[in-house]
């Protein structure tokens, strides 16, 4: 059974620091990872979506890096912004092709 | 464009109250539709998701259940909360064949009294 897991739980850092979130799953027979956004209180925006058969992808200052060889994802935010303050989730494909599988996700808190 | 309603925002439920959550899509046809929940200090989990009308799969056994008496309708029930059933609810969709779910409703907090 696919877990995913994510590190650190919250994580603290001044404006303009580049930063790096990190996400782990159990089984590598993943079809998708993707990063989302979620605001206090707000439904889930989806960041980054990479294909089992990518190893990475870009979108403004994020850029997400999949191996699957040892199970990890890593999300890279540069220049950090105060509007960055969210909650990041990493998900995986589960197995059956359907839907995901969370993580408990990393807040991040950006100060200025 | 596609969007995605749910309702309500908040709830506030005595423990063994019933329960109706709904969710509908609009601009688009035959989505899948999933309802996720985010209980406190856990990730988010996967609890119905469907494929057609009257489809339903269970991911996690529960005191819910989940309806899709229409199209780009979802509805999550429970006929007797649990203070366990305490969190916050998500929707979404998917194109089907398409990938896993990219759009997601506001969500629903719901607590438990």
């Amino acid at each position: 059974k696919q877990e995913v897991t994510q590190i650190p739980a919250a994580l603290s850092v001044p404006e303009g620091e580049n930063l790096v979130l990190n996400c782990s799953f159990t089984d590598s027979a993943i079809y998708n990872l993707q990063w989302f956004r979620q605001d206090p209180g707000k439904g889930l925006t989806s960041l980054l979506l990479i294909q089992s058969s990518q190893r990475e992808q870009t979108s403004g200052r994020l850029n997400a890096s999949l191996d699957k060889s040892s199970g990890r994802s890593t999300l890279y935010i540069a220049a950090s912004q105060p509007g960055d303050s969210a909650t990041y989730l990493c998900a995986a494909y589960n197995q059956a092709g359907t839907a995901l599988i969370f993580g408990k996700g990393t807040t991040l808190s950006v100060s200025s | 464009s596609q969007t995605i309603h749910q309702w309500p925002a908040t709830l506030v439920q005595p423990v063994g109250s019933p329960l109706s959550l709904e969710c509908t899509v609009e601009g688009t046809s035959n989505p899948n539709l999933y309802w996720y929940r985010q209980a406190a200090g856990r990730g988010l989990q996967l609890l119905f998701y469907s494929v057609g009308i009257g489809q339903i799969s269970s991911e996690v056994p529960q005191n819910l259940s989940a309806s899709r008496p229409q199209d780009r309708q979802f509805i999550l029930s429970s006929k007797k909360l649990l203070l366990s059933d305490s969190g916050f609810y998500l929707c979404a969709w998917s194109v089907k064949g398409a990938g896993p779910p990219q759009h997601f409703g506001d969500g629903t907090r719901l607590s438990i009294l």
